[in-house]
């Protein structure tokens, strides 16, 4: 089955840039999306088809992909984007979704 | 507003069934296709697969067969989830959830999870 891999963690101080990678054979020809997770917290779609942002999710987010790789930028990093960060995907070739491992970003 | 309902906590014991409801307001609800999504204790999100609102027909994630499966009522909007001869490893949330459009889409919109535990 298609596997997507993910930094366990990163950590990034506030006010600084941080980029979340996801990785998987041909991503770039895939439609990916990205999730924030709070813990206790039910997910939230922060970016879909790459790089388009739901209402209500700030500018701030941005999202890309291409060859083997789908990032998720998030610019002005504040204490409250600290949360797990999940990319998914659906793979044609089975007909079923696939999450990314997960990175759990730190604010310093 | 788009709302997913899911029904309470549940502790069960090992051997036991469990049925979980999402009852879904908003929109109309054989429009879009029900997700479910189990995440077990400190572990990553997995796609346990989804329903056709439309048709009812269920499609299941590998190592969600047999024991899982999904239903409907769409008199009521509501999805439900049965799992049975339940194991301690099926300890998790398991969410319902509503795609932005078709089930290839993101997922939009999320239920707040029902916590299964399953315990002697």
């Amino acid at each position: 089955s298609y596997v997507l891999t993910q930094p366990p963690s990163v950590s990034v101080a506030p006010g600084q840039t941080a980029n979340f990678t996801c990785e998987g054979k041909n991503i770039g020809s895939k439609t990916v999306h990205w999730y924030q997770q709070k813990p206790g917290h039910a997910p939230v779609l922060v970016m879909y088809d790459d790089s388009d942002r739901p209402s209500g999710i700030p500018e701030r987010f941005s999202g890309s992909n291409s060859g083997t790789t789908a990032t998720l930028t998030i610019s002005r990093v504040e204490a409250g984007d600290e949360a797990d960060y999940y990319c998914q995907l659906w793979d044609s070739r089975t007909d079923h979704c696939v999450f990314g491992t997960g990175t759990k970003v730190t604010v310093l | 507003q788009v709302q997913l309902v899911q029904s309470g906590f549940d502790l069960r014991k090992p051997g036991a069934s469990v049925r979980v409801s999402c009852a879904a307001s908003g929109y109309t609800f054989t429009t879009y296709p029900i997700i479910w999504v189990r995440q077990a204790p400190g572990q990553g999100l997995e796609w346990m697969g989804w329903i056709n609102t439309n048709t009812g027909s269920p499609t299941y994630a590998q190592g969600f067969t047999g024991r899982f499966v999904f239903s409907l009522d769409t008199s009521v909007s509501t999805a439900f989830l049965q799992i049975s001869s339940l194991k301690a490893e099926d300890t998790a949330v398991y969410y319902c959830a509503r795609p932005v459009t078709t089930v290839t889409s993101g997922v939009r919109y999320w239920g707040l999870g029902t916590l299964v535990t399953v315990s002697s």
